[in-house]
């Protein structure tokens, strides 16, 4: 069964560097998006992404983060200049047309970011 | 005020007995979709059950079922003869047609517990 996968698994780093995480979404699929869930809370929404463009994003994706599809299969989210409150599991996810046309997201199994 | 509310944080029972997760929901779309996903220990995030607001139909997968009910903002989970391989952090998410993201409002979880 087609998956999400995401590199890499769990990445420490030191406050004030740059992370890429990475994510291969499944292959038909048109929606793309980032996730994040903080020790113990809720999973919340970051960005959507179609068309390598930015579909929509919340209040938490600010300028240290961005989006990019690079190639024809991966998927990036960049923080710059991390901070500790960035200390989170990152989820990508893909569906096959919009969530809110009642299509499925499918979750990676997550990056765990650790800021120190 | 939230959109979706799981009021039970964790619930702990012995193997082999029923357990009912409860999640209500709000939302001004007369579109919408509701999802039920499983965080197991090891963190990732495991789609179980799409539902569209248009279908109340109860729905019975093994040992799991839903009860999705408009007139109470409700679509609980109910586990039958619960294993110790249940025990997990299970979302409660909503789609919606017209407001809100483009992805998901989850819930805060219900963490599960199931003791031999």
């Amino acid at each position: 069964e087609p998956e999400v996968t995401q590199t890499p698994s769990h990445q420490v780093t030191q406050m004030g560097q740059e992370v890429i995480l990475r994510c291969v979404p499944i292959s038909n699929h048109l929606y793309f998006y980032w996730y994040r869930q903080i020790l113990g809370q809720k999973v919340e929404f970051l960005v959507s992404f179609y068309n390598n463009e930015i579909s929509e994003k919340s209040e938490i994706f600010d300028d240290q983060f961005s989006v990019e599809r690079p190639d024809g299969s991966n998927f990036t989210l960049k923080i710059r200049s991390t901070k500790l409150e960035d200390s989170a599991m990152y989820f990508c996810a893909s569906s096959l047309d919009r969530a809110r046309l009642g299509n499925t997201i499918y979750f990676g199994e997550g990056s765990w970011l650790t800021v120190v | 005020a939230q959109k979706v509310t799981q009021a039970q944080t964790e619930i702990s029972v012995v193997e082999k007995e029923d357990v009912t997760l409860d999640c209500v929901y709000e939302t001004r779309d007369t579109t919408y979709y509701l999802f039920w996903y499983k965080q197991p220990p090891s963190g990732e995030l495991v789609f179980l059950i799409r539902r569209n607001s248009f279908d109340e139909q109860n729905e019975i997968s093994g040992r799991y079922s839903w009860n999705f009910q408009k007139s109470t903002s409700s679509f609980n989970f109910t586990i039958t003869a619960s294993q110790v391989v249940d025990s997990a952090v299970y979302f409660c998410a909503l789609s919606e047609s017209g407001g809100g993201a483009d992805g998901l409002t989850f819930g805060k979880g219900t963490h599960l517990i199931i003791q031999p």
